[in-house]
């Protein structure tokens, strides 16, 4: 039971336009969630994080959209830049250690 | 360094041999993670320390699979009579506490291993 989806598994996007990544959970006792961002040979890298008794947060590009009721999640970066290519993954837990992770959607930002 | 390290960074292994994975958290981190990941596949949580204590191995393979910690510091990884199928890459990752909040949890690079 894959708790965490991501179905667009890459994304393609011009420079300075709107990327969009898209997660969708089953698991309604998710009470945080989280963006990570990873670069080949890297470890991923903490990007943004969402409590769920909000609907929305922003710092700089990068916004995360919770809606609850549609268990769905989405990372808008604005605009984007060649240097935001990379891995992305999102992340639910309920309030404990266990970050379950969606399979990941691989961003290329054109040039 | 100030983050999280794995070592070795690369590892290939014959079948059926045993290897032993390494990493060192970020100090003064009590929580620790070890996760897995498959070619395109996300991220498999494995096994939680607290501390020096693992309250969670439901992660973990096969009794293949097994991993220590010691000192509230370093935690080995073993994979005995390696497979095919662990072929991975391997990510350990450490955070202030196990848990409330948003428990960030910080990755070190992963090894990359493989069976052949």
């Amino acid at each position: 039971d894959q708790q965490v989806k991501q179905n667009s598994p890459s994304l393609s996007v011009q420079e300075g336009r709107i990327s969009i990544l898209n997660c969708d959970y089953t698991n309604s006792m998710f009470d945080y969630f989280l963006w990570y961002k990873k670069y080949p040979a890297e470890g991923p890298t903490f990007l943004i994080s969402i409590s769920s008794i909000k609907d929305k947060n922003e710092d700089g590009r990068f916004t995360v959209f919770l809606n609850k009721s549609a268990k769905h999640l989405s990372l808008h970066i604005v605009p984007s830049q060649p240097g935001d290519s990379a891995v992305y993954f999102c992340a639910g837990h309920s309030g404990t250690y266990k970050y379950i992770f969606g399979t990941g959607t691989r961003l290329k930002v054109l040039a | 360094g100030a983050g999280v390290s794995q070592s070795p960074s690369n590892k290939v292994t014959e079948k059926g041999k045993d290897v032993e994975l390494r990493c060192d958290p970020i100090s003064g981190h009590t929580a620790l993670y070890w996760y897995r990941q498959r070619l395109g596949q996300g991220l498999e949580f494995l096994i939680y320390f607290q501390g020096n204590s693992a309250p969670d191995k439901s992660g973990l393979p096969s009794d293949r699979f097994s991993a220590e910690r010691t000192g509230e510091s370093v935690s080995t990884l073993t994979i005995q009579r390696t497979q095919q199928e662990d072929s991975a890459v391997y990510l350990c990752a450490s955070s202030l506490a196990g848990t409330s909040g948003r428990n960030e949890q910080f990755f070190g690079p992963g090894t990359r291993l493989t069976v052949l």
